[in-house]
């Protein structure tokens, strides 16, 4: 299986200021025949399913806030939220679906400084 | 607005059968392809497998062998049922869809359930 690893485990980061996820997949999950990369990122709160925030490694679902952006390439990418709110603590997964079994990060988690 | 809503048995001892169904409400059903991911508590996330319109299936090969997905078109519902299962299957069962776009579909997960803890224990 592909193994996916984020970095760090857990952040703090102060109200106002950029926060930023990293996801490394063990192989590429760039498809060269339509140059896309298959990888999906997701806020989980508690007692929440995740919700998919990213995805295409870099395009926003609809209704996400402009401040989460997502890029990368290949087997680096980085899930970055420019001002971080209150709402934003969360526990933040990447996923590749360029192999099967999806598979997914072991998680950030993110809280307020 | 797709919803999903799912349910089955919470408590289950080992060696028996989980069994969870997800409704789907407010999207159209035939066309999309649904799954199944689960998260033991306090930990990430696996998925199971998925089922497409027509009812062809894929696994999870650590799983393969004691899963089934299945589809009942009739009432927009489709379900999982793990079989054997052991104190390692306790988690959050979470339904999805997958998303579609332009006739495809890709396992990423758009829409989710609530999730149901099933828990297994003697």
């Amino acid at each position: 299986d592909i193994v996916m690893t984020q970095s760090p485990d857990s952040l703090a980061v102060s109200l106002g200021e950029r926060a930023t996820i990293n996801c490394k997949s063990s192989q590429s999950v760039l498809y060269s025949s339509n140059n896309k990369n298959y990888l999906a990122w997701y806020q989980q709160k508690p007692g929440q399913p995740p919700k998919l925030l990213i995805y295409w490694a870099s395009t926003r679902e609809s209704g996400v806030p402009d401040r989460f952006s997502g890029s990368g390439s290949g087997t680096d990418f980085t899930l970055t939220i420019s001002s971080l709110q209150a709402e934003d603590v969360a526990v933040y997964y990447c996923q590749q679906y360029y192999y099967t079994p999806p598979g997914f990060g072991q998680g950030t988690k993110l809280e307020i400084k | 607005q797709v919803q999903l809503q799912q349910w089955g048995a919470g408590l289950l001892k080992p060696s028996e059968t989980l069994s969870l169904t997800c409704a789907v409400y407010g999207g159209s059903f035939s066309g999309y392809y649904w799954s199944w991911i689960r998260q033991p508590p306090g930990k990430g996330l696996e998925w199971i497998g998925e089922i497409n319109h027509s009812g062809s299936t894929t696994y999870n090969p650590s799983l393969k062998s004691r899963v089934t997905i299945s589809l009942d078109t009739s009432k927009n519902q489709f379900s999982l049922r793990l079989s054997s299962v052991t104190a390692a299957d306790t988690a959050v069962y979470y339904c999805a869809s997958l998303y579609c776009s332009g006739g495809a579909c890709y396992s990423f997960f758009d829409y989710w359930g609530q999730g149901n803890l099933v828990t297994v224990s003697s």
